[in-house]
């Protein structure tokens, strides 16, 4: 039972133009949530986070919106660059729930590929 | 500090050795996390420790998986008779109270 699901396993996009990234949740006790890129033979790198309390995060380029109702965040780039593509991966947490649980639970990635 | 360090980068061991892999998380940060990624998977959690107590460990983490963090720093996770499926990325993670957790490069372990 996947309790994060990122279904695109990749995207291509144009350099300069928008890049957005899906993915959804099943376990309603989620209440953090963050995106991770990673390359090839690295370790993820954190990009940004919300809390369950936001409904959007923004940081320079990358911006996270999260839909709680829709159990749906996504991940925006813009614009894009070539340096972005890598693998991205979307992860929760349900840390402030009560499950008291502080593990990271992840979706599968998206592969992005920024085309110049 | 340079970050959550992993040793070794990469290992091949025949089916049935024992392994062990370190990681040193960065120095302030008490809690520490075990992952393992396969090809096409995202990281999946395997145990996780808050200083020296080892407070929470996946069903993945079967009877031949064992964890330690000794005095609260760096952290040990051995693999005792090893089989091909245990062949993945194991990915070392730290994190302190307000922040995201932070991995390291990883050790690829190769099972043959």
């Amino acid at each position: 039972d996947q309790q994060v699901k990122q279904n695109s396993p990749s995207l291509s996009v144009q350099e300069g133009r928008i890049s957005i990234l899906n993915c959804d949740y099943t376990n309603s006790m989620f209440d953090y949530f963050l995106w991770y890129k990673k390359y090839p033979a690295e370790g993820p790198t954190f990009l940004i986070s919300i809390s369950s309390i936001k409904d959007k995060n923004e940081d320079g380029r990358f911006t996270v919106f999260l839909n709680k109702s829709a159990k749906h965040l996504s991940l925006h780039i813009v614009p894009s660059q070539p340096g972005d593509s890598a693998v991205y991966f979307c992860a929760a947490s349900a840390v402030n729930s009560g499950a008291g649980s502080y593990q990271l639970t992840f979706g599968k990635g998206t592969k992005l590929s920024v085309i110049p | 500090d340079t970050g959550v360090s992993q040793d070794p980068r990469h290992k091949i061991t025949k089916r049935g050795q024992n392994v062990t892999f370190r990681c040193d998380p960065i120095s302030e940060h008490n809690r520490l996390y075990w992952y393992r990624q396969t090809l096409g998977q995202g990281p999946e959690f395997l145990t996780y420790f808050q200083n020296e107590a080892q407070l929470e460990k996946s069903r993945l983490l079967s009877d031949r998986f064992s964890a330690e963090r000794p005095k609260g720093s760096f952290s040990t996770l051995e693999i005792q008779r090893t089989e091909q499926g245990d062949s993945a990325m194991y990915l070392c993670a730290s994190t302190d109270l307000n922040t995201e957790a932070f991995f390291g490069q990883g050790t690829r372990l190769t099972v043959v």
